[in-house]
């Protein structure tokens, strides 16, 4: 069945630290991949998806490429900053059906 | 725009009790999902509907566990009776059809304590 494997965490960072947090999957046909984000006491919001090959989602400063070769959706940020602390957690959505298959989720600790 | 909404936020509740938990959708949207959170296990998906009817409830756990969706604006999650090992973070989300790149919109959840 489909899985998604992230990167263990947690991940310590100073700020304006480069980010990468390694998401890797396994899927029949061709997923959709996501990145969502949890605060804390919060549910999961959407941050970037991608929906076919090399396509590259961003926002807020965070980009992932989907590759279809390394079957791989890595989470990238150039300069990350204090509200950026969180869970993140890498998303699959498979082609027939619109459920998400979620990553262990990763949390981030960024200090000042 | 109200995101979705659940409710109550947290419960704390003896071993044995029933407990409902309570989600209202993004108006408009057809897909509700309920999820549960914890540490052990991550989030996992317990069960779906779409347009009110249930699609796969293959997450459920057991039989103590049971999910309605009367109306497209309101669907409860039941426990009866409740054990300990239900503690967790229950979440709901909703979605605007079944495409593959649609999101999922996340409720703040229902931390439940079942003590």
């Amino acid at each position: 069945g489909d899985s998604v494997t992230q990167m263990e965490g947690p991940v310590t960072l100073s700020e304006e630290a480069f980010l990468t947090i390694n998401c890797t999957y396994t899927a029949t046909g061709y997923p959709s991949l996501f990145w969502y984000v949890q605060y804390p006491g919060e549910g999961l919001q959407l941050l970037l998806k991608a929906t076919k090959a090399d396509d590259k989602g961003s926002n807020k400063g965070f980009e992932a490429t989907y590759r279809k070769e390394t079957t791989s959706f890595h989470l990238e940020k150039g300069s990350v900053q204090v509200s950026d602390s969180a869970v993140y957690f890498c998303a699959l959505s498979g082609p027939m059906n619109g459920k998400l298959t979620f990553g262990q989720g990763t949390i981030l600790t960024v200090h000042p | 725009d109200a995101g979705v909404i659940q409710s109550p936020r947290h419960e704390v509740t003896e071993m044995g009790q029933e407990v409902t938990l309570r989600c209202k959708p993004i108006s408009g949207h057809d897909y509700l999902f309920w999820y549960r959170q914890t540490m052990m296990r991550g989030l996992e998906l317990l069960i779906y509907f779409n347009n009110n009817v249930p699609i796969d409830d293959s997450g459920m756990p057991e039989d103590r566990f049971s999910a309605k969706m009367p109306n497209a604006s309101f669907s409860t999650l039941k426990i009866q009776p409740s054990e300990p090992r239900d503690s967790a973070v229950y979440f709901c989300a909703s979605s605007l059809g079944q495409g593959i790149a649609q999101p999922q919109h996340f409720g703040d959840g229902t931390r439940l304590s079942i003590l």
